[in-house]
């Protein structure tokens, strides 16, 4: 069966540090991978898609950039965060268009 | 304008106490609609896919519906494990990002005792 991971689980960082968040998938090849990103009273906002290694597509302009080294990993990262920064952090993957996506259990990132 | 709407935000039900929850959604095709759990401090847990109107899924207790311009999400005679935000998205038929869910802002369950 397939699993997702993410860490860390929390994060408390002080505006102008940087962010490395990390997700890894389990159990399956070559998936599309996801970036969102959760803020309160708001829906989950899409961030960044990657399909292939190397292959990252972004949603939405931020201080905030992704990669994708190899093929189940997926970093979400920031030279200098923000306070709006601040919110709760959800990787997911799927299979391909039309499929539903799995996520993982999330980072929560609060910054100072 | 949001192209995915949940109502209500909040509803409160006792145990047993039958309802829906509703999705509308404004997008010029749809791929399909999602319906996902989440836990408080927790990710969204997959429910449903539904693709076309007419369709209709069950799990237990819950049974999401889909017509052209929304979709129900019917909890019969909930408990309080029924509890957690339901998450609504769509994901739309062409477009830039062919991969990308829109979320609605979910609504609150709570059952009580």
């Amino acid at each position: 069966s397939q699993t997702i991971h993410q860490w860390p689980a929390t994060l408390v960082q002080p505006v102008g540090s940087p962010l490395s968040l990390e997700c890894t998938v389990e159990g399956t090849s070559n998936p599309n991978l996801y970036w969102y990103r959760q803020a309160a009273g708001r829906g989950l906002q899409l961030l960044f898609y990657s399909v292939g290694i190397g292959q990252i597509s972004s949603e939405v302009p931020q201080n905030l950039s992704a990669s994708r080294p190899q093929d189940r990993q997926f970093i979400l990262s920031s030279k200098k965060l923000l306070l709006s920064d601040s919110g709760f952090y959800l990787c997911a993957w799927d299979r391909g268009l039309r499929d539903e996506q799995y996520f993982g259990p999330g980072t929560r990132l609060t910054v100072t | 304008e949001d192209q995915v709407t949940q109502s209500p935000e909040a509803l409160r039900l006792q145990e047993g106490e039958s309802s829906s929850l509703n999705c509308s959604y404004t997008v010029s095709g749809l791929r399909g609609l999602f319906w996902y759990r989440q836990d408080p401090g927790k990710g969204p847990e997959f429910l449903f896919t539904l693709y076309s109107a007419g369709e209709e899924k069950e799990k237990e207790r819950l049974k999401a519906t889909l017509t052209k311009k929304e979709s129900f999400l019917h909890i019969t005679a909930p408990k309080p494990e029924d509890s957690a935000t339901y998450l609504c998205a769509v994901q739309e038929v062409g477009g830039g990002s062919n991969y990308k869910l829109t979320f609605g802002k979910g609504t609150l369950l709570t059952v009580n005792p």
